[in-house]
């Protein structure tokens, strides 16, 4: 069975350092990229970038480049986001997702999908 | 940026067919994707290449595309079928994958 299974939910507090991860099995980590979607409280679902396991080359979304890093370490399997300096707004929850298609760059779908990391930031 | 629009909400009453539209100028040259997500719960891929249905996906669910729209339609809804649902694509050049807004289908 293909999985994706993501570390548990974190409490932080602004200006801490985060990095979560995305666990993959059942299949060949290094021949599908990895993406990660943001879903603030009550709202809609935003891709902010990717990743290839297999060379850790990034792409990411306008909306986060800079504020987030994606990485991989392929020999574990595993994906991670993280933040060098958390804000309130950074508030919500992370999914990852496997990337299938037969295009190298954004166009694909995303099956399947990580249970989602609980991130809150609060003071 | 690009964007795809999705209405907020549909209703329907249980045994009807559900129409859930998706728009967006890079429709007619993207493939289109749907999720379906249950509170609580991770989206499940339900569409994929604007009308393919992944295994274990219920019959009722299928998806079409005309010009810049893509439609998911489920037929003889159930009440299991009330969740958001989410159309996906990437902006014309295929650099960014882009996410409609979410629509809510209500079973009355």
């Amino acid at each position: 069975e293909v999985q994706l299974v993501q570390s548990g939910a974190e409490v932080k507090k602004p200006g801490e350092s985060l990095r979560i991860s995305c666990k993959g099995s059942g299949y060949s980590f290094t021949s599908y990229w990895i993406s990660w979607v943001r879903q603030m409280p009550g709202k809609g679902l935003e891709w902010m970038g990717r990743i290839d396991p297999s060379d850790s080359y990034t792409n990411y979304s306008p909306s986060f480049q800079g504020h987030v890093t994606i990485s991989a370490d392929k020999s574990i399997s595993t994906a991670y986001l993280q933040w060098s300096s958390l804000k309130a707004s950074d508030t919500a929850m992370y999914y990852c997702a496997r990337h299938v298609g037969e295009w190298s760059d954004a166009r694909g779908w995303f099956d399947p999908w990580g249970q989602g990391t609980l991130v809150t930031v609060s003071s | 940026s690009y964007e795809l629009t999705q209405p907020p909400s549909v209703s329907v009453s249980p045994g009807q067919t559900a129409r859930i539209t998706c728009s967006g100028d890079a429709l007619p040259k993207q493939y289109a994707y749907w999720y379906q997500q249950k509170p609580g719960q991770a989206p499940v891929l339900v569409i994929y290449k604007d009308s393919e249905r992944p295994s274990g996906i219920p019959e009722r669910f299928s998806g079409s595309s005309s010009g810049t729209t893509v439609t998911l339609t489920i037929s003889g809804v159930q009440a299991e079928d009330e969740a958001d649902y989410y159309c996906q694509s990437a902006d014309s050049s295929g650099t960014s994958v882009v996410f409609g807004g979410g629509t809510k289908l209500t079973v009355l």
